[in-house]
């Protein structure tokens, strides 16, 4: 069974950092690229960022872009995005999602989310 | 960036009806659109990609159809399970890949 489990939100303020993560399991995880998307409380979906199967190729969202790091551990089956400089428009929930097929941008699993709240 | 709108944003439907939502692209983006279906507190899950393809184990009731600009999510006959907020993704022209603002649907 594929599972993908977030942690690592929390309360941050302004200006401050903080590193997600998303372990993965049931599925051999070095073979996918992987994707951070974000859910403001009572929002849509917005995709943050994708890193290709093997940690070489990175791409951000314009809103995030120089201030979040994806990255990946494949011998550990983790995902990872550092957040710096953080906003108070980041405050979200942080979904990991697979990509089902070689950076198409189709999400057919989808962590838990991991509440993000960046507040003075 | 394209950019995604849904109708309606929101829709009151009781159990056994047929219920349609539309997504409309900014520019063609041919086959290259996803449904998705979240319940409140839930992770998204995938309902419908390439505008018309059934996700493995999602029930037929769920149809979705469309190419070019505009496309339909299709529920044939609602169920009390259905009752969530559903949102529209292109795949076409990424990174970003963009989604729809959701529909929600609830009891009448």
């Amino acid at each position: 069974e594929v599972q993908l489990v977030e942690s690592g939100g929390g309360l941050v303020q302004p200006g401050g950092s903080l590193r997600l993560s998303c372990a993965a399991s049931g599925f051999t995880f070095s073979s996918y690229w992987m994707h951070w998307v974000r859910q403001a409380p009572g929002k849509g979906l917005v995709w943050v960022s994708r890193i290709n199967s093997d940690g070489s190729s990175t791409s951000y969202a314009d809103s995030v872009k120089g201030r979040f790091t994806i990255s990946r551990d494949n011998a550990k089956n983790t995902l990872y995005l550092q957040m710096n400089s953080l906003r108070a428009e980041d405050t979200a929930v942080y979904y990991c999602a697979r990509d089902e097929d070689y950076g198409d941008f189709l999400f057919d699993y989808w962590g838990q989310g991991t509440l993000v709240t960046v507040s003075s | 960036d394209i950019q995604m709108t849904q109708s309606p944003s929101s829709l009151s439907a009781s159990v056994g009806d047929r219920v349609t939502i539309t997504c409309r692209a900014s520019q063609s983006i041919s086959s290259y659109l996803n449904w998705y279906q979240q319940k409140p507190g839930k992770a998204p899950k995938l309902l419908i990609y390439a505008a018309s393809s059934l996700q493995s184990g999602v029930p037929s009731r769920f149809s979705g159809s469309g190419s070019g600009t505009d496309f339909t999510l299709t529920i044939s006959s609602l169920q009390p399970e259905d009752f969530a907020t559903y949102y529209c993704q292109q795949s076409y022209s990424t990174p970003p890949s963009t989604f729809g603002p959701g529909t929600k649907v609830d009891i009448k």
